[in-house]
Protein backbone atom coordinates (compact mmCIF):
# COMPACT_ATOMS: atom_id res chain seq x y z
CA UNK A 1 0.00 0.00 0.00
CA UNK A 2 1.27 3.67 -0.40
CA UNK A 3 1.73 5.92 2.33
CA UNK A 4 4.27 7.80 4.21
CA UNK A 5 6.40 5.70 7.16
CA UNK A 6 8.12 7.29 9.99
CA UNK A 7 10.36 5.68 12.05
CA UNK A 8 10.82 4.80 15.05
CA UNK A 9 7.66 5.69 16.52
CA UNK A 10 9.14 6.09 19.83
CA UNK A 11 12.87 7.52 20.55
CA UNK A 12 14.64 8.46 23.53
CA UNK A 13 17.82 11.26 23.49
CA UNK A 14 20.05 12.31 25.77
CA UNK A 15 21.50 15.65 26.20
CA UNK A 16 23.92 16.83 24.03
CA UNK A 17 23.07 13.82 21.63
CA UNK A 18 21.52 14.29 17.95
CA UNK A 19 18.99 12.01 16.59
CA UNK A 20 17.44 11.71 13.02
CA UNK A 21 13.49 10.80 12.51
CA UNK A 22 13.20 9.00 9.18
CA UNK A 23 10.38 9.86 6.82
CA UNK A 24 9.72 7.36 3.73
CA UNK A 25 7.04 8.16 0.92
CA UNK A 26 6.41 5.39 -1.45
CA UNK A 27 3.28 7.86 -3.25
CA UNK A 28 5.76 9.87 -5.40
CA UNK A 29 4.66 12.68 -3.91
CA UNK A 30 7.00 16.15 -4.63
CA UNK A 31 6.99 18.13 -1.26
CA UNK A 32 7.19 16.85 1.99
CA UNK A 33 6.58 18.72 5.47
CA UNK A 34 7.84 18.17 9.66
CA UNK A 35 5.53 19.47 11.83
CA UNK A 36 6.10 19.27 16.18
CA UNK A 37 3.23 18.94 17.85
CA UNK A 38 3.44 19.24 22.25
CA UNK A 39 1.25 18.14 24.38
CA UNK A 40 -2.41 19.29 23.94
CA UNK A 41 -1.13 21.76 21.14
CA UNK A 42 -1.88 22.49 17.33
CA UNK A 43 1.02 21.29 14.99
CA UNK A 44 3.90 23.76 13.91
CA UNK A 45 5.74 23.66 11.11
CA UNK A 46 9.38 23.08 11.47
CA UNK A 47 10.92 22.39 7.82
CA UNK A 48 9.37 22.07 4.39
CA UNK A 49 10.53 21.02 0.92
CA UNK A 50 8.63 21.13 -2.27
CA UNK A 51 11.67 19.78 -4.41
CA UNK A 52 14.92 17.47 -4.27
CA UNK A 53 17.94 19.22 -2.90
CA UNK A 54 15.71 22.33 -1.82
CA UNK A 55 13.70 22.95 1.30
CA UNK A 56 12.47 25.94 3.32
CA UNK A 57 12.27 27.15 7.21
CA UNK A 58 9.00 26.90 8.67
CA UNK A 59 8.10 28.52 11.64
CA UNK A 60 10.19 26.76 14.49
CA UNK A 61 13.24 25.42 12.52
CA UNK A 62 15.65 26.42 14.82
CA UNK A 63 17.67 23.50 16.29
CA UNK A 64 16.71 21.20 13.27
CA UNK A 65 17.92 20.47 10.40
CA UNK A 66 16.78 18.06 6.95
CA UNK A 67 18.00 16.99 4.08
CA UNK A 68 16.21 16.16 0.63
CA UNK A 69 18.53 13.67 -1.41
CA UNK A 70 15.79 11.65 -2.70
CA UNK A 71 12.29 12.41 -3.40
CA UNK A 72 11.34 9.52 -1.18
CA UNK A 73 13.24 10.49 1.74
CA UNK A 74 12.79 14.10 4.01
CA UNK A 75 14.92 13.29 7.37
CA UNK A 76 14.77 15.25 10.29
CA UNK A 77 17.90 16.00 12.68
CA UNK A 78 16.86 17.14 15.83
CA UNK A 79 19.96 18.42 17.14
CA UNK A 80 21.41 18.88 21.00
CA UNK A 81 20.94 22.62 20.36
CA UNK A 82 17.33 22.09 20.26
CA UNK A 83 16.79 23.02 23.80
CA UNK A 84 13.32 21.23 24.22
CA UNK A 85 12.80 18.66 22.10
CA UNK A 86 10.19 16.34 23.68
CA UNK A 87 7.55 16.74 21.11
CA UNK A 88 5.57 14.39 18.51
CA UNK A 89 6.85 14.54 15.52
CA UNK A 90 4.88 14.39 11.92
CA UNK A 91 5.99 13.95 8.44
CA UNK A 92 3.36 14.89 5.46
CA UNK A 93 3.74 14.62 1.90
CA UNK A 94 1.73 16.18 -0.87
CA UNK A 95 1.42 15.74 -4.58
CA UNK A 96 1.79 18.36 -7.19
CA UNK A 97 -1.23 20.43 -7.60
CA UNK A 98 -4.49 19.27 -9.39
CA UNK A 99 -5.59 22.93 -10.55
CA UNK A 100 -9.31 23.18 -9.33
CA UNK A 101 -9.53 19.82 -7.63
CA UNK A 102 -7.03 20.71 -5.14
CA UNK A 103 -4.76 18.09 -3.48
CA UNK A 104 -4.65 16.27 0.11
CA UNK A 105 -1.66 15.93 2.48
CA UNK A 106 -1.19 12.64 3.44
CA UNK A 107 0.26 12.34 7.17
CA UNK A 108 2.38 9.67 8.40
CA UNK A 109 1.76 8.59 12.14
CA UNK A 110 3.78 10.08 14.15
CA UNK A 111 7.22 9.81 16.21
CA UNK A 112 7.50 10.60 19.16
CA UNK A 113 10.87 11.69 20.85
CA UNK A 114 11.92 12.04 24.88
CA UNK A 115 14.96 13.69 26.33
CA UNK A 116 16.50 11.59 29.03
CA UNK B 1 -2.17 30.96 3.74
CA UNK B 2 -5.34 32.78 5.17
CA UNK B 3 -5.24 32.40 8.52
CA UNK B 4 -8.27 30.26 10.49
CA UNK B 5 -10.18 30.72 13.23
CA UNK B 6 -12.05 28.15 14.87
CA UNK B 7 -13.64 27.42 18.95
CA UNK B 8 -11.22 26.07 21.20
CA UNK B 9 -13.93 23.18 22.07
CA UNK B 10 -17.51 21.80 21.18
CA UNK B 11 -19.91 18.81 22.72
CA UNK B 12 -22.36 16.99 20.45
CA UNK B 13 -24.78 14.24 22.07
CA UNK B 14 -24.14 10.66 20.08
CA UNK B 15 -25.86 10.21 17.42
CA UNK B 16 -27.05 14.00 16.63
CA UNK B 17 -25.23 16.20 14.15
CA UNK B 18 -21.93 17.88 15.26
CA UNK B 19 -21.50 21.21 13.27
CA UNK B 20 -18.02 22.37 13.53
CA UNK B 21 -17.56 26.20 12.09
CA UNK B 22 -14.42 28.08 10.87
CA UNK B 23 -14.01 31.24 9.74
CA UNK B 24 -11.75 32.37 7.06
CA UNK B 25 -12.79 35.86 6.29
CA UNK B 26 -8.97 36.81 4.45
CA UNK B 27 -9.48 33.70 2.14
CA UNK B 28 -8.05 34.62 -1.26
CA UNK B 29 -9.98 32.98 -4.38
CA UNK B 30 -7.70 29.97 -5.00
CA UNK B 31 -7.10 28.50 -1.33
CA UNK B 32 -9.34 25.67 -0.74
CA UNK B 33 -10.81 24.85 2.63
CA UNK B 34 -9.84 21.65 4.19
CA UNK B 35 -10.81 19.87 7.09
CA UNK B 36 -8.89 17.51 8.88
CA UNK B 37 -9.24 15.90 12.35
CA UNK B 38 -6.54 14.13 14.93
CA UNK B 39 -6.96 10.89 17.46
CA UNK B 40 -4.60 12.19 20.05
CA UNK B 41 -0.97 10.53 19.20
CA UNK B 42 -1.70 9.65 16.04
CA UNK B 43 -1.02 11.49 12.36
CA UNK B 44 -4.97 13.69 10.89
CA UNK B 45 -6.78 12.12 8.79
CA UNK B 46 -7.93 13.64 6.05
CA UNK B 47 -11.78 14.24 5.68
CA UNK B 48 -13.16 16.58 3.44
CA UNK B 49 -12.29 19.91 1.24
CA UNK B 50 -13.51 22.78 -1.11
CA UNK B 51 -13.15 25.63 -2.91
CA UNK B 52 -16.41 27.05 -3.38
CA UNK B 53 -19.03 24.80 -3.51
CA UNK B 54 -20.55 22.73 -0.99
CA UNK B 55 -18.91 19.09 -0.69
CA UNK B 56 -20.09 16.13 0.81
CA UNK B 57 -18.65 12.07 1.52
CA UNK B 58 -19.46 9.53 3.53
CA UNK B 59 -17.35 11.21 6.32
CA UNK B 60 -19.12 14.29 6.50
CA UNK B 61 -20.08 17.45 4.42
CA UNK B 62 -18.55 21.38 4.08
CA UNK B 63 -20.58 23.65 3.61
CA UNK B 64 -19.21 27.14 2.70
CA UNK B 65 -20.62 30.55 3.15
CA UNK B 66 -20.91 32.53 -0.44
CA UNK B 67 -18.50 34.87 0.29
CA UNK B 68 -16.15 31.96 1.53
CA UNK B 69 -15.37 34.15 4.37
CA UNK B 70 -16.62 30.88 6.84
CA UNK B 71 -17.66 27.19 6.50
CA UNK B 72 -18.78 24.42 8.63
CA UNK B 73 -17.97 21.12 8.78
CA UNK B 74 -21.01 18.49 9.39
CA UNK B 75 -20.68 15.57 10.91
CA UNK B 76 -24.63 14.06 10.62
CA UNK B 77 -24.66 11.38 12.93
CA UNK B 78 -21.89 11.73 15.90
CA UNK B 79 -20.48 8.62 17.25
CA UNK B 80 -17.96 8.75 20.18
CA UNK B 81 -15.14 7.73 17.69
CA UNK B 82 -15.69 10.95 16.18
CA UNK B 83 -14.03 12.80 19.54
CA UNK B 84 -11.36 14.15 18.23
CA UNK B 85 -9.59 17.47 17.43
CA UNK B 86 -10.59 19.43 14.05
CA UNK B 87 -8.67 21.05 12.23
CA UNK B 88 -9.32 23.52 9.53
CA UNK B 89 -6.64 24.64 6.86
CA UNK B 90 -7.16 27.60 3.84
CA UNK B 91 -4.44 26.99 1.62
CA UNK B 92 -3.24 27.24 -2.67
CA UNK B 93 -3.89 24.33 -4.40
CA UNK B 94 -0.44 24.04 -4.71
CA UNK B 95 2.36 22.62 -2.52
CA UNK B 96 3.15 26.03 -0.30
CA UNK B 97 3.60 25.58 3.25
CA UNK B 98 1.01 24.03 5.22
CA UNK B 99 -0.10 26.24 8.50
CA UNK B 100 -2.84 24.30 11.12
CA UNK B 101 -4.22 26.56 13.96
CA UNK B 102 -5.09 25.34 17.10
CA UNK B 103 -8.14 22.88 16.10
CA UNK B 104 -11.61 22.23 17.86
CA UNK B 105 -11.37 19.20 20.44
CA UNK B 106 -14.89 17.83 20.17
CA UNK B 107 -16.42 15.61 22.48
CA UNK B 108 -18.95 13.33 21.81
CA UNK B 109 -20.51 11.69 24.66
CA UNK B 110 -23.29 9.39 25.25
Amino acid sequence: DGGITQSPKYLFRKEGQNVTLSCEQNLNHDAMYWYRQDPGQGLRLIYYSQIVNDFQKGDIAEGYSVSREKKESFPLTVTSAQKNPTAFYLCASIARGQGVSGNTIYFGEGSWLTVV
Amino acid sequence: DAKTTQPPSMDCAEGRAANLPCNHSTISGNEYVYWYRQIHSQGPQYIIHGLKNNETNEMASLIITEDRKSSTLILPHATLRDTAVYYCIARKGGYNKLIFGAGTRLAVHP
